[in-house]
């Protein structure tokens, strides 16, 4: 496939619980990019990783929330001691290149935490 | 107050019709302003991308315009088709975080 892809598309856990969401982004794409987007909301910034480093994490809302790019493509977000105020969909994003660029959006992961 | 404001906050519109979604924005500074459009349960799909030089761009039936000076942007649509109903979000770029509206609720009814 060409474009970016998440799994999975849909996490049912209890609270308290420890989860990982994944992300493929398009081959090639150096920028990777992590929102969160709640029910009527915009998708809210998360962290962004140039290559395998993270460029930008000042979107994450506490140290919960942690993620992983070890090899410059393929990234984890992970969740720890999940709050049900964690539920939302998870969006991940790449591109070429940071910049004035354009995004390209995975169909995201549903996160609900009961 | 969020940075990124949208109205209206949903629409219905007949197809056939035109339509024209606006945002205003309090980000500084700025960078780029883009439009995505968001199918419910997709992920944002990119219709423009401008950067502060530039006041308006197209893509097909979509004319996004901007006003750096006063920080406004529109979207316009032109002969809308039912496949037109999604949410339509304002995306301004500080650096590099995007920052988003909340977006638009468009439907289009036969």
């Amino acid at each position: 496939g060409a474009g970016v892809s998440q799994t999975p598309s849909n996490k049912v856990t209890e609270k308290g619980k420890y989860v990982e969401l994944r992300c493929d982004p398009i081959s090639g794409h150096t920028a990777l990019y992590w929102y969160r987007q709640s029910l009527g909301q915009g998708p809210e910034f998360l962290i962004y990783f140039q290559g395998t480093g993270a460029a930008d994490d000042s979107g994450l809302p506490n140290d919960r929330f942690f993620a992983v790019r070890p090899e410059g493509s393929v990234s984890t977000l992970k969740i720890q001691r999940t709050e049900r105020g964690d539920s939302a969909v998870y969006l991940c994003a790449s591109s070429s290149r940071a910049g004035s660029v354009e995004q390209y959006f995975g169909p995201g992961t549903r996160l609900t935490v009961t | 107050k969020n940075q990124v404001e949208q109205s209206p906050q949903s629409l219905i519109i007949l197809e056939g019709k035109n339509c024209t979604l606006q945002c205003n924005y309090t980000v500084s500074p700025f960078s780029n302003l883009r439009w995505y459009k968001q199918d419910t349960g997709r992920g944002p799909v990119s219709l423009t991308i401008m950067t502060f030089s530039e006041n308006t761009k197209s893509n097909g039936r979509y004319t996004a315009t901007l006003d750096a000076d006063t920080k406004q942007s529109s979207l316009h649509i032109t002969a809308s088709q039912l496949s037109d109903s999604a949410s339509y979000i304002c995306v301004v770029t500080r650096n590099t975080p995007l920052v988003f509206g909340k977006g638009t609720r468009l439907s289009v009814i036969a």
